[in-house]
């Protein structure tokens, strides 16, 4: 199984919308609704902010949401903020209980 | 509220098996409704999925570690373990235990300890 493919990098100001990208294939993102995303802060463990493609945990702000569309998932932070500076991990269900993340972006907030 | 605590030797030597333990503690293990994970971050990689196991003991693996990985839980003591052989460079990693949530309608790890670094020596 190979990796998802996000962008390493994304930027954006203060109160701009930013969409993270991550692209699969059809044995992965194509074929499951079953897509997560993790913000990372500097030495903190990885924390879900997105699963099952757009629902957001109980305590995670409405500015982020998740979104689909054939191979590719998306991310979208509405308004970003300073706080919203951090590494974002996409995650895919493959099959047989098997499971892949993405390579990681790097947001920074101008 | 759940916790995971991983531990284990942080140094290994190359060719030598390393083995880690996460403990759980505020929920149960007995659910097969959990996927008890391990997962490694290194910075040239981001991280990686290397197995998980259920309670029933049954354990999927990453296709790519798969003949030097294995995964058991004691749900007596609430502890799940990971080992791995033929330790080299490229295992040098941060390493979380996580808890995946599978019911079915969904696949993500909800909760993750701190993170065990491991670094591999000549």
């Amino acid at each position: 199984q190979s990796a998802l493919t996000q962008p390493a990098s994304v930027s954006g100001s203060p109160g701009q919308s930013i969409t993270i990208s991550c692209t699969g294939t059809s044995i992965d993102i194509g074929s499951y609704k079953f897509v997560s995303w993790y913000q990372q802060d500097p030495g903190k463990a990885p924390k879900l902010i997105i699963y099952e493609v757009s629902k957001r945990p109980s305590g995670v702000s409405y500015r982020f949401s998740g979104s689909k569309s054939g191979n590719t998932a998306s991310l979208t932070i509405s308004g970003v903020q300073a706080e919203d500076e951090a590494d974002y991990y996409c995650c895919s269900y493959v099959g047989s209980s098997k499971m892949v993340f993405g390579g990681g972006t790097k947001l920074t907030v101008l | 509220q759940l916790q995971l605590q991983e531990s284990g030797p942080g140094l290994v030597k190359s060719s030598e098996t390393l083995s880690l333990t996460c403990t759980v503690s505020g929920d149960s293990t007995s659910s097969d409704d959990y996927y008890w994970s391990w997962i490694r971050q290194t910075p040239e990689k981001g991280l990686e999925w290397i197995g998980s196991i259920v309670y029933s003991g049954r354990a999927f693996y990453n296709p790519s570690l798969r003949d030097r990985v294995t995964i058991s839980v004691d749900t007596s003591t609430k502890q799940f373990s990971l080992t791995v052989t033929s330790m080299t460079a490229a295992d040098t990693a941060l390493y979380y235990c996580a808890r995946r949530v599978d019911t079915g309608l969904g696949a993500y790890f909800d909760h993750w300890g701190q993170g065990t670094l491991v670094t591999v020596s000549s």
